[in-house]
C-alpha cells in the first residue's frame, strides 16, 4: 500500500526565514505533486515533478524529487505572509488502470511578521 | 476557459438521508476523480472515471457510488448518510489516460462542503 508522509505537520515561521517541508513515500512512483490549499478553499497545483533529480521553482518556492530516496522537498526562501497556507504533497498511484493520487496529511504553514 | 465546477457549494443533511453531488470537468478533460477531505486531513481517493467507465475505487463503503455522463460530467451519490461523512468533497478533472501509465495532472474544483447532522 502506497503511503505518503509529510513533516512537519505544523510550521510557524518568521518572515524572511528559510525552511524545508519533507515528503516521503513508501513505494515506487515517478510522479510527485505539490498542492497549496488556503482555508476553506480547494487545492491549487504548484508543481509536478516527473523524474529523479527534477527541480522546479516558482517565486519563493522550490520543489525537488529524489526517486531513489523516495523523497521530495519543498523549500521556502525568505518567507512572506502570503505563503501562509496548507501544503500537500501527493504521489501518483502508478499501475493498472488507476490514476488516483495519494496525499500526505499536509503541512500547515503560518508565516508571522 | 472555465475550470472544474461543482454543485452545490454547501449542503446540510441529516443522518440516513441521501445526497448527490455534481461535477463538470474542464472542457476537453475526459477523466473525473472524486476525493473526500475530512477537516485537518489530506484528500482521500473515492472514485475515478474515464470515458464513462470506473477506473479506480478507493477504500469506501458501498454507500458511495458515482457515474460519469456522455458529456464527461459526473455525479457522486452517498446513501444512508453518517455523521462521519461530513467533509469537503472534491472533484478533480484531468485529460485522462487509457490505463497503465501514471496519472496526469489533476485540477481540482472548489468542492462541496457536506455537513451531516
Amino acid at each position: 500500500e502506497l503511503k505518503v508522509e509529510q513533516n512537519p505537520l505544523f510550521l510557524s515561521m518568521q518572515e524572511g526565514k528559510n525552511y524545508t517541508i519533507y515528503c516521503n513515500y513508501s513505494t515506487t512512483s515517478d510522479r510527485l505533486y505539490w498542492y497549496r490549499q488556503d482555508p476553506g478553499k480547494s487545492l491549487e497545483s504548484l508543481f509536478v515533478l516527473l523524474s529523479n533529480g527534477a527541480v522546479k521553482q516558482e517565486g519563493r518556492l522550490m520543489a525537488s524529487l529524489d526517486t531513489k530516496a523516495r523523497l521530495s522537498t519543498l523549500h521556502i526562501t525568505a518567507a512572506v505572509h502570503d505563503l501562509s497556507a496548507t501544503y500537500f504533497c501527493a504521489v501518483g498511484n502508478y499501475g493498472g488502470s488507476q490514476g488516483n493520487l495519494i496525499f500526505g496529511k499536509g503541512t500547515k504553514l503560518s508565516v508571522k511578521p | 476557459d472555465a475550470g472544474v465546477t461543482q454543485s452545490p457549494t454547501h449542503l446540510i443533511k441529516t443522518r440516513g438521508q441521501h445526497v448527490t453531488l455534481r461535477c463538470s470537468p474542464i472542457s476537453g478533460h475526459k477523466s473525473v476523480s472524486w476525493y473526500q477531505q475530512v477537516l485537518g486531513q489530506g484528500p482521500q481517493f473515492i472514485f475515478q472515471y474515464y470515458e464513462k467507465e470506473e477506473r479506480g475505487r478507493g477504500n469506501f463503503p458501498d454507500r458511495f457510488s458515482a457515474r460519469q455522463f456522455p458529456n464527461y460530467s459526473s455525479e457522486l451519490n452517498v446513501n444512508a448518510l453518517l455523521l462521519g461523512d461530513s467533509a469537503l468533497y472534491l472533484c478533480a478533472s484531468s485529460l485522462g489516460t487509457s490505463g497503465g501509465v501514471p496519472p496526469d495532472t489533476q485540477y481540482f474544483g472548489p468542492g462541496t462542503r457536506l455537513t451531516v447532522l
